[in-house]
């Protein structure tokens, strides 16, 4: 299976902050990469696929980078309802595997 | 719009079984791969099963398998997790998400508000 490692696992920010959150897949996995945020107790949103194409009603202050092994998710301006909990996923090769999440909190 | 509604989940001791199901609506439901993913409290996010479209493949995670089985019925835009010998580890939200199928696999673009399933005796 394919190892997602993210980091850091915890990032204290302000609003107004741009913030950039990695992810380290264990082997290439060609930009098959998505990006979900959490809200403690509710579902995961898709924010991101593709490595960096932005899923429809996604603000345009998130984005995403990154091949081969290496991938960011940025946040551009930071905004009161981003500090959430945020998720990598690879979907290269099955059993498509998660990130642990890193815990985005206010500074 | 999209809607998966999960339900079933409930507390049952270690070695039972339950159901979950999940209802669609919004989409064609015949058109898309479906699978389930779970949550332990406090954790990060697990795939554990799909189902293709018309039932033809299914798949896995080693956790579980042989104890779940996957399934759907098409015609009532609904999905189900058989889950059976139940353990302590099995305990979280079990999420019902819609894939969305690329060339190389799939990511999971509507997700479900969960269900809760706790085995504790």
């Amino acid at each position: 299976d394919i190892q997602m490692t993210q980091s850091p696992s915890s990032l204290s920010a302000s609003v107004g902050d741009r913030v950039t959150i990695t992810c380290r897949a264990s082997q290439g996995i060609t930009n098959s990469l998505a990006w979900y945020q959490q809200k403690v107790g509710k579902a995961p949103r898709l924010l991101l696929y593709g490595a960096s194409r932005l899923e429809s009603g996604v603000p345009s202050r998130f984005s995403g980078s990154g091949s081969g092994t290496d991938y960011t998710l940025t946040i551009s301006s930071l905004q009161s309802e981003d500090f959430l909990i945020y998720y990598c996923q690879q979907y290269y090769s099955a059993p498509y595997t998660f990130g642990q999440g890193t815990k985005l909190e206010i500074k | 719009q999209v809607q998966l509604v999960e339900s079933g989940g409930d507390l049952v001791k270690p070695g039972g079984s339950l159901r979950l199901s999940c209802a669609a609506s919004g989409f064609n439901f015949n058109d898309y791969y479906m699978s389930w993913i779970r949550q332990a409290p406090g954790k990060g996010l697990q795939w554990i099963s799909y189902i293709s479209t018309t039932s033809t493949y299914t798949e896995y995670a080693d956790s579980v398998k042989g104890r779940f089985t996957i399934s759907r019925d098409n015609a009532k835009n609904s999905l189900f997790l058989h889950m059976h010998s139940l353990r302590a580890e099995d305990t979280a939200v079990y999420y019902c998400v819609r894939e969305k199928s690329q060339t190389s696999g799939s990511y999971y673009d509507y997700w479900g508000r969960g269900t809760l399933v706790t085995v504790s005796s």
